[in-house]
C-alpha cells in the first residue's frame, strides 16, 4: 500500500518561501508522476504542479513563476517550494500520486496546513 | 481553461435514498479524463471514479459514474451514513492540466 506523508513548517511569514517535503513509502518513487495540490480553508482544490521521477516538471500557470518542485529518488521524496507567499497561500497542502496519461490522483497524503502570517 | 461546474451546491438526503450529483464542463472533454473524489471533513480526498465510470480499488458498487462530452454524473444508489461528505469532479486537460469543480456537499436531511 502506497503511503505519502507531508512535512514542513506550519507557519511561514509573508514574502518568504514555503517549503514542504513528501515522503513516499510502500513503493518506489521511480516510474511515477508525483503532484502537489492545495486547498484553502473552506474552499476547493487547486493543482500546483507535478514532477516525474526523472525530474520533468509541469506547473499550474497561475503559480508557475513562484513554484519549484524537485525530487530526491535516493530518499523516495519530492519537495515543493513556493516563493513570495502571501495570506492567499494559506491552505492545506497535499502531495499525491498522479496516474499519467489519464490524469487522476490515486494516492494522497493526509495534508498539512500551512498558514502565512507574520 | 476548462471550468467544471458542479450542481447542486448542497444536496440534503436521507440514508437509503439515491443521490445524483452533476458535473458540467465548459467545453467537451474525453470521458477518459474525468474523475470523482470524496472528501470527508479533515481528510484528504479519496478517489472514487476514474475514466468517468470506472470504480477505484475498494470503492463499493453503490457508487457509479456516467456521462460524456460536457455532462457527467456521480450516482450513489443507496446512501449509507458514511457517504455524507463533499464530492469533487476533476478533469485532465490542457492548461492548467488538472482542474476541479467547486464541490457538492452531501448532507443528512
Amino acid at each position: 500500500q502506497v503511503q505519502l506523508q507531508e512535512s514542513g513548517p506550519g507557519l511561514v511569514k509573508p514574502s518568504e518561501t514555503l517549503s514542504l517535503t513528501c515522503t513516499v513509502s510502500g513503493d518506489s518513487i521511480n516510474n511515477y508522476y508525483w503532484s502537489w495540490l492545495r486547498q484553502p480553508p473552506g474552499k476547493g482544490l487547486e493543482w500546483i504542479g507535478y514532477i516525474y521521477y526523472s525530474g520533468t516538471t509541469n506547473y499550474n500557470p497561475s503559480l508557475k513563476s513562484r513554484v519549484t518542485i524537485s525530487v530526491d529518488t535516493s530518499k523516495n521524496q519530492f519537495s515543493l517550494k513556493l516563493s513570495s507567499v502571501t495570506a492567499a497561500d494559506t491552505a492545506v497542502y497535499y502531495c499525491a500520486r498522479l496516474v499519467s496519461g489519464v490524469g487522476y490522483f490515486d494516492y494522497w497524503g493526509q495534508g498539512t496546513l500551512v498558514t502565512v502570517s507574520s | 481553461e476548462i471550468v467544471l461546474t458542479q450542481s447542486p451546491g448542497t444536496l440534503s438526503l436521507s440514508p437509503g435514498e439515491r443521490a445524483t450529483l452533476s458535473c458540467r464542463a465548459s467545453q467537451s472533454i474525453s470521458s477518459s479524463y474525468l474523475a470523482w473524489y470524496q472528501q470527508k471533513r479533515g481528510q484528504a480526498p479519496r478517489l472514487l471514479i476514474y475514466g468517468a465510470s470506472s470504480r477505484a480499488t475498494g470503492i463499493p458498487d453503490r457508487f457509479s459514474g456516467s456521462g460524456s462530452g460536457t455532462d457527467f454524473t456521480l450516482t450513489i444508489s443507496r446512501l449509507e451514513p458514511e457517504d455524507f461528505a463533499v464530492y469533487y469532479c476533476q478533469q485532465y486537460g490542457s492548461s492548467p492540466k488538472y482542474t476541479f469543480g467547486q464541490g457538492t456537499k452531501l448532507e443528512i436531511k
